[in-house]
């Protein structure tokens, strides 16, 4: 049971370039989310999913897409990178049904843009 | 889900009971209280949750008032590991959009 994992751990893009990150979980949860860090800040949420195939905006969509298309995994696109999105992306996940809900987190994703 | 209110940043002596404050008073009565920490630049690591009980696990104690608008988390012997922010949010599975607020600076001093 590896938990959250995250692809890849390290990046440094060019401006105007894109990519995708990639998170994966195996506890069969159905809500995953996609956060970003900046330096010495909270996390704010970019997006999230409460099933396969679904989506929602958080508090900072601009500049990133999203896909479920599987329930393990949930990827977060970068179509045009910008310096502005250097940051750390954390992704989590939460089972789903009544009760706890413990947000399980991945180790994190350092994207530098230059 | 209903805002958070948490100080900045708190010390705590090493050995000492941290007390760390969370007020919620709009917190509805689906919401848990939840509190995880970040210890540098590694990911939230869960700690404790409650919706109108007191609870205690090998980690923490969290004591919520009668009324929920407010929670204390209790680490009762803390290291100089428990060093790192500590996060409280109120959410409910319904709402399903799970924001984090500012959080709390814990230091533990030798």
């Amino acid at each position: 049971n590896a938990g959250v994992t995250q692809t890849p751990k390290f990046r440094v893009l060019k401006t105007g370039q894109s990519m995708t990150l990639l998170c994966a979980q195996d506890m069969n949860h159905e809500y995953m989310y996609w956060y970003r860090q900046d330096p010495g800040m909270g996390l704010r949420l970019i997006h999230y999913s409460v099933g396969e195939g679904t989506t929602a905006k958080g508090e900072v969509p601009d500049g990133y897409n999203v896909s479920r298309l599987k329930k393990q995994n949930f990827l977060l696109g970068l179509e045009s990178a910008a310096p502005s999105q250097t940051s750390v992306y954390f992704c989590a996940s939460i089972w789903g049904g009544s009760g706890n809900h413990e947000q399980y987190f991945g180790p994190g994703t350092r994207l530098t843009v230059t | 889900d209903a805002k958070t209110t948490q100080p900045t940043s708190m010390d705590c002596a090493e050995g000492r009971a941290a007390n760390l404050p969370c007020n919620h008073s709009t917190i509805s009565g689906n919401e848990y209280v939840y509190w995880y920490r970040q210890i540098h630049s590694q990911g939230p690591q869960y700690i404790i949750h409650g919706l109108k009980n007191n609870e205690t696990n090998e980690m923490a104690s969290l004591i919520i008032t009668e009324d929920r608008k407010s929670s204390t988390l209790i680490l009762p012997h803390a290291t100089l590991r428990d060093t790192a922010v500590y996060y409280c949010i109120a959410f409910s599975g319904s709402a399903r959009q799970l924001t984090f607020g500012s959080g709390t600076q814990l230091t533990v001093l030798p």
